[in-house]
């Protein structure tokens, strides 16, 4: 079985600061990962997703996540946050083989940017 | 591509009635998956459907729900005899394997809202 632990439910920052937001994960084997971003009433849209290569992965928006397998995280990173980032973000799993297709979702990280 | 689509976004119903749910995908995507996403907590994976074959049903899924996707292109969702704790987000994401699995990411749609009286 996986898991997915987003440390913090709700992250405030002022805007133009930076923002780290946390995931560590748990699984018994290789995986696929992925930060998605939910506004208000609306569906996920894709952050952006490690699948192999280098640890460093930069997304949409200005975002950036850390693949670190010794400590089985997957922190996600911005160095300066508009008003507009303000959303929930999910973490997420998927194995890397075998029957992989459901994600494993974190219970989410509130970004409330204040001005 | 048009991205994935949902109707309705919202629904409100009574308790004990029946809804249904629908969700196109994109269109070159053969894999399609439902989820279900309570206030604040993540989304929790439902079923999952390749091609119109419905290959896993997460233990999430009672007996009062089925899905189906008769051709492999859209699927619905139906619910029977709504009970107050089945109101949530319905989220339907789809993807592709064509491109390899690593290729394999889900893109979802805006959802549907249930709200059972």
């Amino acid at each position: 079985a996986q898991s997915v632990t987003q440390l913090d439910s709700q992250v405030p920052v002022f805007e133009e600061a930076p923002v780290e937001l946390r995931c560590n994960y748990s699984s018994s084997v290789s995986v696929y990962l992925f930060w998605y971003v939910q506004y208000p009433n609306q569906g996920l849209q894709l952050l952006l997703k490690y699948l192999s290569g280098s640890t460093l992965v930069k997304g949409i928006n200005g975002f950036e996540a850390e693949f670190n397998k010794s400590q089985t995280s997957f922190h996600l990173r911005k160095p300066s946050v508009h008003i507009s980032d303000t959303a929930e973000y999910f973490c997420a799993v998927k194995n890397s083989g075998g029957s992989n297709y459901k994600l494993t979702f974190g219970k989410g990280t509130l970004l409330t940017v204040n001005p | 591509d048009t991205g994935v689509s949902q109707d309705p976004r919202h629904k409100i119903t009574k308790r004990g009635q029946n809804v249904t749910f629908r969700c196109d995908p994109i269109s070159e995507h053969n894999r399609l998956y439902w989820y279900r996403q309570t206030l604040g907590q993540g989304p929790e994976f439902l079923t999952y459907f390749q091609n119109e074959a419905q290959l896993e049903k997460s233990r999430l899924l009672s007996d009062r729900f089925s899905a189906e996707r008769p051709k492999g292109s859209f699927s619905t969702l139906e619910i029977q005899r709504t009970e107050q704790g089945d109101s949530a987000m319905y989220l339907c994401a789809s993807s592709t394997i064509l491109r390899g699995l690593a290729g394999d990411t889900q893109y979802f749609g805006p959802g549907t809202r249930l709200t059972v009286l």
